[in-house]
């Protein structure tokens, strides 16, 4: 069962456009986080956000956690090639014993056109 | 300092093999998770560890196991392998941040079955 649904899997668009992904689930999460994974190497991460409603920006992504804590977007503005890669999104759900698991969506392969 | 450091980087079995991976995590932290990715599972939660205690473990039969030394070290051993074993293995280092847990991820073993 598939926890994090995250959309596109697939985007493709020119360079200078804005782009937005989305991550839904029916889960409360206690965080959300994005990374940013590279062809043959691990995910990195690129920001946590904790609290509904919440608004982080980085350079020219903005990323949102739903009011609900529940779902979550990465909007892009102006997107680079430099863009180019696999975006995850990942909600953070506490089990006993304060452990913590990552429940990752399928995540966005997206590619910037020059 | 140092990242998460994940050896080694490539391995090829034969079905019915096993094999052992291992994870050095960030310095001071005391947790480790497993993840397997696939192109059609994305990443999925296979254990965590901390302090050389299992505290959480995903949906993955038991040929799937793992240990954590007094270093903090963690390894990861699949028995019997299947040609459905193969797939980039990333391990996961982390610490509380005071409100939520920071997680760094090691570029990942990449396992071929064959």
């Amino acid at each position: 069962t598939q926890l994090l649904e995250q959309s596109p899997q697939f985007l493709s668009i020119q360079e200078g456009e804005n782009l937005t992904v989305y991550c839904n689930s029916s889960s409360v999460f206690s965080s959300l986080q994005w990374y940013r994974q590279e062809p043959g190497e691990g995910p990195v991460l690129l920001v946590t956000v904790v609290t509904g409603g919440e608004v982080k920006k980085l350079k020219r992504l903005t990323f949102q956690f739903g009011d609900a804590r529940k779902d979550s977007s990465l909007h892009i503005t102006a997107a680079q090639p430099g863009d180019t890669g696999l975006y995850l999104c990942a909600g953070a759900l506490f089990v006993i014993q304060g452990a913590q698991k990552l429940v990752f969506g399928q995540g966005t392969r997206l590619t910037i056109n020059p | 300092k140092a990242g998460v450091t994940q050896t080694p980087r490539y391995l090829i079995k034969t079905r019915g093999q096993q094999v052992t991976l291992s994870c050095s995590p960030i310095s001071g932290h005391r947790s480790v998770s497993w993840y397997q990715q696939t192109p059609g599972q994305g990443l999925q939660f296979l254990f965590e560890y901390f302090s050389e205690t299992q505290r959480n473990k995903g949906n993955f039969p038991g040929r799937f196991s793992g240990r954590q030394f007094s270093n903090s070290r963690s390894e990861m051993n699949v028995s019997t392998l299947e040609l459905g074993d193969s797939a980039l293995y990333l391990c996961a280092s982390s610490s509380w941040t005071g409100v939520n847990y920071g997680y760094t991820f090691g570029s990942g073993t990449r396992l071929t079955v064959v």
